[in-house]
C-alpha cells in the first residue's frame, strides 16, 4: 500500500523561501502521479494550489511553484507572506486511486 | 462565482446510513469528474470516491468499497453519495470537489457515527 510522505512541519521567515516535498514509499514520484498541492487554513476547506505537478490555478499566487525534486514532488514558496501560514497537503494519483500525504504545517515566523 | 455545497450530514449510529448530496451553482457538475474526500478531526484529507462526468465510471477507496455508492442526477446537477453500513471511523467532514484538476471544494458537511 502506497504511503505518501511529507515533512510534518517547516518554518520559514517572512520573505524567505521554503520547499515542501511529497514522496512515495513505493516508488519515485514522476509526472505520471500528477501531483496536486492543497493549502488549508484553520476552519476552512482546502484550496487547490497546484495540479499536474507544476500547474497553477488562476487563483494561485505566483510565489508558489511545483516541480519534481529528486525522487519526490516539491512545492516551493518564494517570498513567503504571513498569510501563507497554513497546512499543506499533497496528493498523488495512482490510476483511479488518489492518495493524500499527511500534510506539512508551515509556520511563517 | 462557483459554489459547491454539500448537504445531508448528521449523527448516525454505527451500521446506519446517510445520503450526502453535492450541489453546485455557477458550475455544471456534469462537465467533469466529481470527487468526495473526508477529513477526520485533526487529520488530513482522505480521498474517498469519484464519478466520471457521464456517471459510467466510478472509483472508490478500499475502505468504503461495497458500502458507499456514488450516483448522479444529471437533470438536477447533483451528485449523491449514499453511505451505508457506517462505522465509527467514517466520522469526519465530507467534502465534494468539482471542476477540472480538483478546482472547487465545498465547505463540507459533518458526519458523526456514534452510538
Amino acid at each position: 500500500q502506497t504511503v505518501v510522505t511529507q515533512e510534518p512541519s517547516l518554518t520559514v521567515s517572512p520573505g524567505g523561501t521554503v520547499t515542501l516535498t511529497c514522496g512515495s514509499t513505493t516508488a519515485t514520484v514522476t509526472n505520471d502521479q500528477r501531483c496536486y498541492w492543497f493549502q488549508q487554513k484553520p476552519g476552512q476547506a482546502p484550496t487547490t494550489l497546484i495540479f499536474n505537478t507544476r500547474n497553477r490555478h488562476s487563483w494561485t499566487p505566483a510565489r508558489f511553484s511545483g516541480s519534481l525534486l529528486g525522487d519526490k514532488a516539491a512545492l516551493t514558496l518564494s517570498s513567503a507572506q504571513p498569510e501563507d501560514d497554513a497546512d499543506y497537503y499533497c496528493l498523488l494519483s495512482y490510476g483511479s486511486l488518489q492518495v493524500f500525504g499527511g500534510g506539512t504545517k508551515l509556520t511563517v515566523l | 462565482d462557483v459554489k459547491i455545497v454539500e448537504s445531508g450530514g448528521g449523527l448516525v449510529q454505527p451500521g446506519g446510513s446517510l445520503r450526502l448530496v453535492c450541489n453546485a451553482s455557477g458550475y455544471d457538475l456534469n462537465s467533469e469528474w466529481v470527487r468526495w474526500a473526508r477529513q477526520a478531526p485533526g487529520k488530513g484529507p482522505e480521498g474517498l470516491a469519484g464519478i466520471e462526468k457521464d456517471g459510467r465510471r466510478k472509483s472508490y477507496v478500499d475502505s468504503v468499497k461495497g458500502r458507499f455508492t456514488l450516483s448522479r442526477d444529471i437533470g438536477k446537477n447533483l451528485v449523491i453519495l449514499q453511505m451505508d453500513s457506517l462505522r465509527v471511523e467514517d466520522t469526519g467532514l465530507y467534502y465534494c470537489i468539482g471542476g477540472a484538476w480538483w478546482a472547487y471544494w465545498g465547505q463540507g458537511t459533518p458526519v458523526t457515527v456514534a452510538s
